[in-house]
């Protein structure tokens, strides 16, 4: 499975636009890049999948550069609401993820 | 209607005792896994089950047995429990063979502390 570097923290304030990186060097040309969302007491839940270029939906945006070696997770407008941890997650169909430590989002008022 | 339900939420036990966690999903799905997150939040896969089949057993204690009566239910038990089997456990399924592609669906966790 390929490697990933984010930050371990990150502090926000509301209505902002929070951008996470996600550093994969090693990315295999059939890995997937996927992004879960973890609050406390909580299991971590899906938040966008993608392959390259990029991926919206009504929670988030992904960014993905034309080498693939990093993404970026767009949050817009965060909430307090939005303070969770955020994980990056790279593989390919026929692995399981290890989820590593996550980038911890607070959102101050 | 949970989706991926657990229980208890919360075990506290003794050392030496042995232990069992619930876990149901409704989704339909045909794979199911029990992940172990550490007190330094790294989430590690334990256990995965295909259609009541074992498809992953990772480096894990003998202590640590799942068991899968249906494809909608994956229990562990765990026998001769440790200090350091402390650590929030969570179910989760998937309705591939694995969660990459299709995603996973957790559960809320089970909070085990070993005293």
């Amino acid at each position: 499975l390929a490697k990933t570097t984010q930050p371990i923290s990150m502090d926000s304030y509301e209505g902002q636009e929070v951008n996470i990186t996600c550093s994969h060097n090693n990315i295999a040309t059939n890995d997937y890049i996927t992004w879960y969302q973890q609050f406390p007491s909580q299991g971590p839940r899906f938040i966008i999948q993608g392959y390259k270029t990029k991926v919206t939906n009504e929670v988030a945006s992904l960014f993905i550069p034309a080498d693939r070696k990093s993404s970026t997770l767009s949050l817009p407008r965060v909430s307090l609401s939005d303070t969770a941890v955020y994980y990056c997650l790279v593989g390919d169909y026929g692995q399981n993820f290890v989820f590593g430590p996550g980038t911890r989002l607070s959102v101050l008022p | 209607d949970t989706a991926v339900s657990q229980t208890p939420k919360y075990l506290v036990t003794q050392m030496g005792n042995d232990k069992s966690i619930k876990c149901e999903q409704n989704l339909g799905h045909d794979t199911m896994y029990w992940y172990k997150q550490d007190s330094k939040k790294f989430l590690k896969i334990m256990f995965s089950y295909n259609n009541k089949e074992l498809i992953i057993n990772e480096t894990v204690p003998n202590r640590f047995s799942p068991k899968s009566p249906d494809k909608a239910h994956l229990n562990l038990h765990i026998n001769s429990l440790e200090l350091g089997d402390s650590a929030v456990y969570f179910c989760a399924s998937s309705q591939g063979r694995t969660g990459i592609f299709y995603g996973y669906t957790f559960g809320s966790g089970t909070r085990l502390t070993v005293v």
